[in-house]
């Protein structure tokens, strides 16, 4: 199975600046099929992206996704107090469709 | 609205049976796959299957294969998931999700959360 793995393991921020994620996969990521999740305390996750690029709807594009291959990244161009949360990536290219272990994604 | 309702929290002891479910609504049940991920405490989540309930097409993570079973009931819109003998590993929160594009869980259930100990 493919596995992911996400960097860093936390992120410490301050609203207003830029976050960048970071997901890099085993082996190559079937036709670009790489999703984006975030989960709030107590919340169910959320699709923020898929297919590497897409924003899932009612998604603000401050969230942007990019990558190819292996290497896929997650930006958040400018941090609200709401964006503060644990962030997966997921491939759905092969079976089984594996999450990485999350980004935590913490206010400075 | 698509929706999805989950059974409520479960309590149970090593060695029971447990099927927990998912009820959507909102959109033709039996033409989209729905996922089950679990989440233990305090950790991410996990694949571990998705069901296509118009013909019961089943797939699972090797993780997961022989210790769940998944099915669903389209005549309910319903989706399932099943221990026939818990752990105490099983703990954890176990949400539902229908696709939304590709394979890709867009619309999630509350989570069930099952808690197993003697």
């Amino acid at each position: 199975e493919i596995v992911l793995t996400q960097s860093p393991g936390t992120l410490s921020l301050s609203p207003g600046e830029r976050a960048t994620l970071s997901c890099r996969a085993s082996q190559s990521v079937s036709s670009g099929y790489l999703a984006w999740y975030q989960q709030k305390p107590g919340q169910a996750p959320r699709l923020l992206i898929y297919g590497t690029s897409s924003r899932a709807t009612g998604i603000p594009d401050r969230f942007s996704g990019s990558g190819s291959g292996t290497d896929f990244t997650l930006t958040i161009s400018r941090l609200e107090p709401e964006d503060f949360a644990v962030y997966y990536c997921q491939q759905y290219g092969t079976s089984p469709y594996t999450f990485g272990q999350g980004t935590k994604l913490e206010i400075k | 609205e698509v929706q999805l309702v989950q059974s409520g929290s479960e309590m149970k002891k090593p060695g029971e049976s447990l099927k927990i479910s998912c009820k959507a609504s909102g959109y033709y049940f039996a033409t989209y796959w729905i996922g089950w991920v679990r989440q233990m405490p305090g950790k991410g989540l996990e694949w571990m299957g998705i069901i296509f309930p118009a013909d019961s097409d089943t797939r699972y993570s090797p993780s997961f294969e022989g210790q769940v079973t998944i099915s669903a009931d389209k005549s309910i819109n319903t989706a399932y998931l099943q221990w026939s003998s818990l752990k105490a590993s099983d703990t954890a929160l176990y949400y539902c999700a229908r696709v939304f594009s590709g394979w890709t869980l867009g619309y999630w259930g509350q989570g069930t959360l099952v808690t197993v100990s003697s």
